[in-house]
């Protein structure tokens, strides 16, 4: 089956650092995904993780170990604008195509 | 690049009506593309998969009788709510793969409503 398991919410303060875990188990894995979505809007790519390690984007940061099915997303330097929900997903399927499924969110409030 | 449009933005509609949603890539062809239903304060739930030429794939408890897929071209994909419900209206979003390792792209999403 597939599970992708996330916080529902989390709080931090602007300037700080915040940690988003993300833990998965899915039939087939090709790729761990990290979305940002603000309400009532479609979510926005922030990262991609196929092999295992760190990939470090400006602000934004996000981790992979396959072993133990596990992502976390690192923000740092937090603006107001970073209050949303943040999305991981997983792909599924060969090569570089299949779908991709969703966890639950994890909201961010971003406090003055 | 790897731009994705979807239409109508929003819509509203009488129960028992069926509403047309259009998603197109832009500046990719897109063999495969997915339909997602996102209900408030809940993540996007995988409807279908879409393939150009050939017939969409459901996830599990999705109807295919309500939820017309069709993917007539490489860059338009079509999601057809026949018979629309109140419990129908939700946040629909296409998305589409483009070039390879690029992540999925996404369209702006319709908001339906039905009354």
């Amino acid at each position: 089956g597939q599970n992708i398991d996330q916080p529902t919410e989390m709080t931090a303060t602007e300037g700080a650092i915040v940690q988003i875990n993300c833990t998965y188990q899915t039939s087939g894995f090709n790729g761990l995904f990290w979305y940002q979505q603000h309400a009532g809007e479609a979510p926005t790519f922030l990262s991609y993780n196929v092999l295992d390690g760190l990939e470090e984007k400006g602000r934004f940061s996000s981790f992979l170990s396959r072993s133990k099915g596990y992502s976390y997303l690192l923000l740092k330097e937090l603006q107001m604008k970073d209050s949303a929900s943040y999305l991981c997903a997983v792909r599924s399927g060969s090569g570089n195509t299949g779908k991709l499924i969703f966890g639950q969110g994890t909201t961010l409030q971003v406090k003055p | 690049g790897a731009v994705v449009s979807q239409h109508p933005s929003w819509v509203i509609c009488k129960s028992g009506t069926s509403v047309k949603i259009e998603c197109r890539s832009l500046d990719f062809q897109a063999t495969t593309m997915f339909w997602y239903r996102q209900f408030p304060k809940q993540s996007l739930m995988l409807m279908a998969t879409s393939n150009e030429g050939s017939k969409a794939t459901y996830e599990q408890g999705v109807e295919k009788d309500k939820f017309l897929i069709n993917h007539a071209s490489l860059t338009l994909s079509t999601l057809t709510v026949t018979s629309a419900h109140p419990e129908d209206s939700s946040f629909y979003i296409c998305s589409a793969e483009g070039p390879p390792n690029s992540p999925l792209h996404f369209g702006n999403g319709t908001r339906l409503t039905v009354t």
